[in-house]
């Protein structure tokens, strides 16, 4: 069973350009969650999902972010207009449940330029 | 909102010394997980505590959950290098995992 998928696991970005990172979770995991972990810091939630719905997203930015997690395909999550403050790396995860243990992917280094 | 505040940030101890790292959080928790995350690499979930006062051990690490269930404490006997990262508390809210800030452990051989 393969773990959590993330890529690209590097990303390069001029002010101003989109970024999209990918998630694929893990075999049977219906719960993705995004998180970002700025350099030297702890790991702050951004928005979790289940199939085709966005369940909480109380710690995404309202402005240029986005996520999706489609029926089909791996989860989203879209960084319009890049800033360099968006520079971090962004892990995604995966669970069963809210309740279980979630299983981080290898995370996006995102830098902005 | 809710928030899991976690002591110490840092805290650098030489190899076989214990290390204690606490986490409280400012509402009750349903349970609460605890990762580890190496250098440069991601999270990887340890343990979780769903019982008030539940204490629970994996060879030198140990841990607590508090009778009232806000806190939580992970405690590593006779550290060594291979202990090296940062430990992450993170407790479950109503739809999402509250991080604590983490405790950056450094081994000193």
């Amino acid at each position: 069973n393969a773990g959590v998928m993330q890529n690209p696991r590097h990303l390069v970005r001029r002010r101003g350009q989109e970024a999209r990172l990918r998630c694929s979770p893990m075999k049977g995991h219906s719960h993705v969650y995004w998180y970002r972990q700025l350099p030297e810091e702890g790991l702050k939630f951004m928005v979790y999902l289940q199939k085709e719905n966005i369940i909480d997203e109380s710690g995404m930015p309202k402005e240029r972010f986005s996520a999706e997690f489609p029926k089909e395909g791996p989860s989203i999550l879209r960084i319009q207009q890049v800033v360099r403050g968006d520079s971090a790396a962004y892990f995604c995860a995966s669970s069963p449940s809210i309740y279980n243990e979630q299983f981080f992917g290898p995370g996006t280094r995102l830098t902005v330029l | 909102g809710q928030q899991v505040m976690q002591i110490p940030q840092y805290q650098h101890v030489q190899e076989g010394e214990d290390f204690t790292t606490y986490c409280n959080s400012s509402t009750t928790l349903s349970n609460i997980q605890w990762y580890k995350q190496r250098p440069g690499g991601h999270p990887v979930f340890l343990i979780q505590l769903v019982k008030s006062g539940e204490v629970k051990k994996q060879k030198r690490l140990t841990f607590q959950f508090g009778e009232a269930k806000k806190n939580s404490s992970l405690h590593i006997t006779a550290t060594q290098t291979t202990d090296v990262g940062t430990y992450f508390c993170a407790g479950t809210g109503a739809n999402n995992l509250f991080f604590g800030t983490g405790t950056r452990l450094t081994v000193i051989p």
